[in-house]
């Protein structure tokens, strides 16, 4: 049983504008949440985290909201960029043992 | 620039046949996971290793899966026999510790085909 999901399989966002990805989990003990990106024929890289006694981090162009109460997760690029095309997985842990989603694949177009 | 090799990094291979997997981590880390990734499930945990003894393989089809460290440079994963369902890319990971929050780093995996 998936305990972390992303339930859209893919998303086309225009260059420059927002590409907001989400993410739904069910295990109530996960503490920490990241963010991979993977590149065709290239293994994961990790991308963003947060702590689950934060609501928002923020790096650059990539923002991680966390709701707790709604075990919701959500990625935020702003503006993206044409080498953001890539998948983008969800990970949760409780210790270092991570619990991942199947992807979203994201395609920004020029 | 420290990265996490894999090899082979594509095997084609006849179901029944023995398929094994190598890995070599960061050197320094001493924390290692093998995950398999497929179109429906995403990437799973298999097993992992800290300071080369095996923690949790609960992930792994004990009857045909095997992983092991023989040394801290080399991670293995066998499949014997292996069966057309097996057929996934493995990725291994290496993490300096096993502290919550430390980065695990992935190898750029080993595309299996069983047919």
């Amino acid at each position: 049983d998936q305990q972390v999901k992303q339930n859209s399989p893919s998303l086309s966002v225009q260059e420059g504008r927002i590409s907001i990805l989400n993410c739904d989990y069910t295990n109530s003990m996960f503490d920490y949440f990241l963010w991979y990106k993977k590149y065709p024929a290239e293994g994961p890289t990790f991308l963003i985290s947060i702590s689950s006694i934060k609501d928002k981090n923020e790096d650059g162009r990539f923002t991680v909201f966390l709701n707790k109460s709604a075990k919701h997760l959500s990625l935020h690029i702003v503006p993206s960029q044409p080498g953001d095309s890539a998948v983008y997985f969800c990970a949760a842990s409780t210790g270092f043992k991570l619990s991942f989603g199947a992807g979203t694949t994201v395609t920004v177009r020029a | 620039d420290a990265r996490v090799t894999q090899t082979p990094r594509h095997k084609v291979t006849e179901m029944g046949q023995e398929v094994t997997m190598r890995c070599q981590p960061i050197l320094g880390h001493n924390t290692v996971f093998w995950y398999r990734q497929t179109m429906m499930q995403g990437l799973e945990l298999l097993a992992y290793f800290r300071n080369r003894a095996p923690l949790d393989d609960s992930g792994m089809p004990k009857d045909r899966f095997s992983a092991e460290m023989p040394d801290a440079t080399l991670a293995t994963l066998k499949i014997q026999p292996s069966e057309p369902r097996d057929s996934a890319v493995y990725f291994c990971a290496s993490a300096l510790s096993w502290a919550t929050q430390e980065t695990q780093y992935f190898g750029p995996g080993t595309r299996l085909l069983v047919l």
